[in-house]
């Protein structure tokens, strides 16, 4: 399975942007669907948004504000963005693949790899 | 408020078999796609497309659905299978957005 590993600063300021990257050593982010879905602490799953590997994105419509995901090809990374963040982004956040086709809606993608995920605090 | 409504909570002995439910309008159209995920872990892939099992998953695991509600069914529960499981499918309105149901803490007694 193939091996998911995301990165980025563990604790943000408020009203800052949130920036993590989702690498994939020793596989390609070419072909897939690539999300990004946290988990604040004690609580569920909540999806923010889809990249195709062509750069088509979808976002989960009440963050679509704020959110950017985004993928290099050469580097086999995955961003996401989260601007003007508050105490509520406070969560872990996973990056995650999907299928190795593209999906088209009202079809979504479904996720067999995800990375650890990496906690992110908002806090001054 | 989730589009996927989920039960808290199941309990159920070892030895028996759980059945976690998922209701929501889109199930009606969409598949449902199931996750477990034990503390301090990210989620694992359980079924996809309503009744597939991944490669690997042990056949104690399957799913079903039928209506707006889709139903994952756990046999011969052991007590590693205590975890929270998530389902996921699309939002009702057809805009393909991914929802997750609140999740569900299975309790093995």
């Amino acid at each position: 399975q193939v091996q998911l590993q995301e990165s980025g600063p563990g604790l943000v300021k408020p009203s800052e942007t949130l920036s993590l990257t989702c690498s994939v050593p020793g596989g390609s982010v070419i072909g897939y669907h690539w999300s990004w879905i946290r988990q604040p602490p004690g609580k569920g799953l909540k999806w923010l948004g889809d990249i195709f590997y062509t750069g088509s994105t979808k976002y989960e419509p009440t963050l679509k504000s704020r959110v950017t995901i985004s993928v290099d090809l050469s580097e086999n990374q995955v961003f996401l963005r989260l601007g003007s963040v508050t105490a509520l982004d406070t969560a872990r956040y996973f990056c995650a693949r999907g299928p190795a086709h593209v999906v088209v809606a009202p079809a979504v993608p479904h996720y067999e790899s995800w990375g650890q995920g990496i906690l992110v605090t908002v806090s001054s | 408020s989730s589009e996927l409504t989920q039960p808290p909570s199941v309990s159920v002995s070892p030895g028996q078999t759980a059945r976690i439910a998922c209701s929501g309008d889109a199930l009606t159209k969409q598949y449902a796609f199931w996750y477990q995920q034990k503390p301090g872990q990210a989620p694992l892939l359980l079924i996809y497309r309503d009744i597939e099992r991944p490669s690997g998953l042990p056949d104690r695991f399957s799913g079903s659905s039928s209506g707006t509600t889709a139903t994952l069914a756990i046999g011969a529960v052991q007590a590693e299978d205590e975890a929270d499981y998530y389902c996921q499918s699309a939002d009702s309105g057809g805009s393909g957005f991914v929802v997750f149901g609140g999740g569900t803490k299975l309790i093995v007694l």
